[in-house]
């Protein structure tokens, strides 16, 4: 299996604009979870989805984000409109039993 | 959620010094796991601990978990470069997700 794949690895926007990252699990994985990393909060659960089903999205810090997750092979996670607080490294992770896997990262930077 | 506190946030050590870093809760947890992150990487998952007690080794890595399940350690015998990163502990909820500490920064001086 080629693990979680994140797109896109690196996105540099404006302020304002908005971005839409998305995650494909590994296959058979039944649940995913969005996590955000920076330096001062270090790694932080936004949401995480059960059978495709939003469970707790009680991490997402505003309602410029939303998170959607319409088949067991997609979701995306999507900031509207961005700020330059939002920049940070957004990891997606799917796990089918308790250990979680992570894809590599998707780098946002907003000017 | 359950909330984890680790130490140290950093550590410095020569190559071949051991190394340990620390989780501690305030409440009771019904398993601890541990994972890596290399710079520039992502999180990989390295053990779970389960039982009260409990000591796991991989290679130069020994993990252990508290006799009241309320803490954890990761000791790294004669660590080397490539134990560089940073090592987080991380706590089940409820469901499957997972509160992570804050992690423990390891470099490593040639």
């Amino acid at each position: 299996d080629a693990g979680v794949i994140q797109s896109p690895r690196h996105e540099v926007t404006e302020m304002g604009q908005e971005v839409t990252l998305r995650c494909k699990p590994i296959s058979g994985h039944d649940y995913l979870f969005w996590y955000r990393q920076t330096m001062m909060r270090g790694l932080e659960l936004l949401i995480y989805f059960n059978n495709n089903v939003p469970i707790d999205d009680s991490g997402m810090p505003e309602d410029r984000f939303s998170a959607k997750m319409p088949n067991a092979s997609f979701s995306t996670l999507k900031i509207q409109p961005s700020e330059p607080r939002d920049s940070a490294v957004y990891f997606c992770a799917s796990s089918l039993e308790e250990t979680q896997y992570f894809g590599p990262g998707t780098r946002l930077l907003v000017l | 959620g359950q909330q984890v506190m680790q130490i140290p946030q950093y550590q410095h050590v020569q190559e071949g010094e051991d190394f340990t870093t620390y989780c501690n809760s305030s409440t009771t947890l019904s398993n601890i796991q541990w994972y890596k992150q290399r710079p520039g990487g992502h999180p990989v998952f390295l053990i779970q601990l389960v039982k009260s007690g409990e000591v796991k080794k991989q290679k130069r890595l020994t993990f252990q978990f508290g006799e009241a399940k309320k803490n954890s350690s990761l000791h790294i015998t004669a660590t080397q470069t490539t134990d560089v990163g940073t090592y987080f502990c991380a706590v089940s909820g409820s469901a499957r997700q997972l509160t992570f500490g804050s992690g423990t920064q390891l470099t490593v001086l040639p």
